[in-house]
């Protein structure tokens, strides 16, 4: 069974400062990760995703996330907050090649809320 | 950009009554979702529907629910008859491919209550 962790509620840093936001997850085979962020009242919107190749994965707004296959984490970063990344991020996990009995359907995690104060 | 919509976007029922929300997947796209989001928790899964039938359910999607694709955009939720623990935010949501490895599109949610 796949499952993922989002160890922390809330994550507070100023505005400016590096951010990061963890995550790690348990999977039987290979993992397809993924990050998604929600603002106030809309729906969970893709931020970016690990599937094979380089373990540093860029995506949208700045973000970026290290997969370490090791440590079994994929932890969300920004090298400079800005107070509009204020929200709540999910991680989410399916089985990628070589799971047996996995779904293909992403398990999130609980979420964490990114409070960046000015 | 297209976007996954949903309506309405607040719900207001009484227990035992049927509701539908609906959803308008993007256009491309062949797989369908429904999550739940129950206030300050996870997102929950409910079912996936590819070429015209439930690919997958949890356990949460029993026969108080079901799923309908009328036509060939809308895609809809119907639940037969509310609970007061069915009161959430419910998202649809669509992708191009199978979402083991494609990112999914969400909706802004339908927002739930039931008195």
């Amino acid at each position: 069974a796949q499952s993922v962790a989002q160890p922390e509620d809330q994550v507070n840093v100023a505005e400016g400062n590096p951010l990061t936001v963890k995550c790690t997850y348990s999977v039987s085979g290979n993992p397809y990760l993924f990050w998604y962020v929600q603002y106030p009242n809309r729906g969970l919107q893709f931020l970016l995703k690990y599937i094979t190749g380089d373990n540093l994965v860029k995506g949208s707004y700045g973000f970026e996330a290290e997969f370490n296959k090791s440590q079994t984490s994929f932890h969300l970063k920004k090298p400079s907050a800005l107070v509009s990344d204020s929200a709540l991020y999910f991680c989410a996990v399916t089985e990628g090649v070589g799971a047996s009995g996995g779904s293909y359907i992403p398990t999130f995690g609980r979420g964490t809320s990114l409070i960046v104060h000015p | 950009e297209p976007e996954v919509t949903q309506t309405p976007s607040h719900q207001v029922t009484q227990m035992g009554q049927e509701v539908i929300l609906r959803c308008v997947p993007i256009s491309n796209h062949l797989y369908f979702y429904w999550y739940r989001q129950i206030l300050g928790q996870k997102v929950e899964f409910l079912v996936s529907f590819y070429n015209n039938e439930i690919s997958e359910k949890s356990e949460i999607f029993d026969d108080q629910f079901s799923v309908e694709r009328p036509d060939g955009s809308n895609f809809t939720l119907k639940i037969r008859s509310t609970k007061l623990e069915d009161s959430a935010m419910y998202f649809c949501a669509s992708s191009v491919g199978l979402a083991g490895s494609n990112e999914q599109f969400f909706g802004p949610g339908t927002r739930l209550t039931v008195l």
